[in-house]
């Protein structure tokens, strides 16, 4: 089936040691989105891509960079791990502006 | 949609009743909003969708019912389900953009 996959599920992390999260697609949507969601919050959205065009929100730390190599693939950098940055990390996709998000099952990130 | 404070509203329904959960949208110029089911650790579900053009729409079960005077948007579940319960979220896309802002969320629980 089609689908949002994201890799780990659960990831720990030391405090400040750079982190890495992946988000794969087979829906070959253009657009592909990051969200951190803390517990009982809304989804927070972080940065999105329009294929290549990266769009950061204005509020999203530098500590956390995004990249898309191809279609296929996003990955979520927090170059610095901090307490507060341990949250659930939402990727999701969708065809095209205006368009409905799939989502990812989601990683949970702990740091210690 | 709004995101603001840590406690989740709270809906408490018995199996077999038709349950309403509402939300408060802020921006005027929203054009696009949708309905998320997100479950205990995992990813938001896409429910159901509708554009400012309308102001009902009808899906399976579920009502989407818009308000654009108010600014206000309804997900109406009829004959509430024990697999009903979860947490929902609406979502807009902020006039246009190309992202979209999750609201507070409500948590549903069924009661069997």
């Amino acid at each position: 089936d089609a689908m949002v996959i994201q890799n780990p599920r659960y990831q720990v992390t030391q405090f400040g040691k750079p982190v890495t999260l992946s988000c794969s697609q087979t829906l070959n949507h253009n657009v592909m989105y990051w969200y951190q969601q803390k517990s009982s919050q809304a989804p927070k959205l972080l940065f999105h891509y329009y294929d290549k065009d990266f769009n950061n929100e204005a509020d999203t730390p530098d500590n956390f960079q995004s990249r898309r190599p191809n279609t296929s693939f996003c990955f979520l950098d927090i170059r610095s791990p901090g307490l507060g940055d341990a949250a659930m990390y939402l990727c999701a996709t969708s065809r095209d502006i205006q368009g409905v998000s799939t989502f990812g099952s989601g990683t949970r990130l702990t740091v210690v | 949609g709004e995101s603001v404070g840590l406690h989740l509203p709270t809906l408490s329904v018995q199996e077999g009743d038709n349950s309403i959960i509402n939300c408060a949208y802020s921006n005027s110029a929203s054009d696009y909003f949708i309905w998320y089911k997100q479950e205990s650790g995992k990813g938001p579900q896409f429910i159901i969708d509708i554009r400012s053009n309308m102001d009902k729409r009808q899906g399976q079960r579920v009502t989407v019912l818009l308000n654009k005077t108010v600014k206000h948007l309804s997900l109406q579940i009829a004959a509430t389900q024990p697999g009903d319960s979860a947490v929902y979220f609406c979502a807009d896309d902020q006039g246009g953009s190309e992202k979209l802002v999750f609201g507070k969320g409500t948590k549903l629980t069924v009661n069997p």
